[in-house]
Parts: C-alpha cells; sequence; structure tokens
C-alpha cells in the first residue's frame, strides 16, 4: 500500500533562517507531488507541485522553494525565513490518469517562525 | 482559472440530525472532478467524497451524499445521522480533468467550514 511520510511535525525555527521540509512517498511511482500551505483557521493554497523529476511549478511567488531530486521525494526550503512564512505545511501526492485522482496528504508540517 | 467558495465559515449540528454543506465553484471547464475533504483536529486531510462532472448520478458514501448540481456549479455535502466523530473542518475542492498543462492535477480548495456536532 501507499503512503506517505512527512518530516518534522512541529518546527520552530527564528526569522531569517534557513528551511527544509522533506517528504516522500512509498508504494507508488512516478506521482504527482504537491506542497499545500494553511494559515490557521483557513483553507490550503497549493505552493508548489511537481509531475516529475527536477519538475517544479510554482503557483505563488515567495520566499520559498520546492526540489524534487528523487521520484518520490519532494523538498520545500527557504534561504532566510519571514514571519509570514508560518503555517501549516502539507505535502501530497496523487496519481493522475489511473482512476486515483484523489489527493493523499501527508500528516503536516507545523511550522512557528518567530 | 478556477474558484471554489464555501460561504458558511461555521455549522452545527445535533447528534442524529443531518447537515447540508455548501459549496459552489467556477470554472469554464466542462470535465472535472470535486472533493470534498475533512479535516478534523489531529490536521489530517480525510477525503470524504468524490464526484466526477461528467456523471450525473450523485456520489454517496455511507451516511455522506452529495447534491451536485452542474449547471449552477453547486457542489453540497450532505451528513445524515451525524455523529461526533464528524466533527471537523469540511473543505470543498476541485480538479480539472484535463490532462498536461500548467494546472495537472492540482486541486483548488473553498475556505473551509468548521462543523461542531453538539451530543
Amino acid at each position: 500500500s501507499q503512503t506517505i511520510h512527512q518530516w518534522p511535525a512541529t518546527l520552530v525555527q527564528p526569522v531569517g533562517s534557513p528551511l527544509s521540509l522533506e517528504c516522500t512517498v512509498e508504494g507508488t511511482s512516478n506521482p504527482n507531488l504537491y506542497w499545500y500551505r494553511q494559515a490557521a483557521g483557513r483553507g490550503l493554497q497549493l505552493l508548489f507541485y511537481s509531475v516529475g523529476i527536477g519538475q517544479i511549478s510554482s503557483e505563488v511567488p515567495q520566499n520559498l522553494s520546492a526540489s524534487r531530486p528523487q521520484d518520490r521525494q519532494f523538498i520545500l526550503s527557504s534561504k532566510k525565513l519571514l514571519l509570514s512564512d508560518s503555517g501549516f505545511y502539507l505535502c501530497a501526492w496523487s496519481v493522475i490518469g489511473t482512476g486515483h485522482e484523489k489527493l493523499f496528504f501527508g500528516s503536516g508540517t507545523q511550522l512557528s517562525v518567530l | 482559472a478556477q474558484t471554489v467558495t464555501q460561504s458558511q465559515p461555521e455549522m452545527s449540528v445535533q447528534e442524529a440530525e443531518t447537515v447540508t454543506l455548501s459549496c459552489t465553484y467556477d470554472t469554464s471547464e466542462s470535465d472535472y472532478y470535486l472533493f470534498w475533504y475533512k479535516q478534523p483536529p489531529s490536521r489530517q486531510m480525510i477525503l470524504v467524497i468524490r464526484q466526477e462532472a461528467y456523471k450525473q448520478q450523485n456520489a454517496t458514501e455511507n451516511r455522506f451524499s452529495v447534491n451536485f448540481q452542474k449547471a449552477a456549479k453547486s457542489f453540497s455535502l450532505k451528513i445524515s445521522d451525524s455523529q461526533l466523530g464528524d466533527a471537523a473542518m469540511y473543505f470543498c475542492a476541485y480538479r480539472s480533468a484535463r490532462t498536461g498543462g500548467t494546472s495537472y492535477g492540482k486541486l483548488t480548495f473553498g475556505q473551509g467550514t468548521i462543523l461542531t456536532v453538539h451530543p
């Protein structure tokens, strides 16, 4: 069965520090991968998505970046965090065209930038 | 661009009663998918139900059913026999059925509705 791992679960970082959140998927190949952010009490905002290794599409201009060094690995990064980067970050995967159009989510990372 | 609107920030229901959550969307496409996701206090996103736009029949999953009105671009979720465990934030989401292109596979979410279930 397919599983998605996302870590860390919580993170407290000072303003200006770097960020690296990692997400890995097991049990499937060539998934579409996504990073979403959820502000407190709000909906999900798509940040990045990837349809293959090295292929990254950005939805919102910001000081975050994403990389996909391996087929089932998706990394969210920042060189210098801002206060506005605080939020709940969710990684997700899906496989399109096989009937598995639904999105499967990781357990999320609560990021607090102080 | 597609947009999804949930006009009810909060809803409440008595245990064992029925509640309907509203969702409208805007799109120029004719083929797409609609979803309802549940986010309990654990914050894990859980798929509740899915609807293909080309299907006229409304999707059902046990106590959960939808009222899909394609012409009106409306997609409401009905929860019957509400249970305490149904308390959560519910998100409506849209995905294009197009393959390829810059929006390939992405979901657009509404702002969510917080559902409270009273015992």
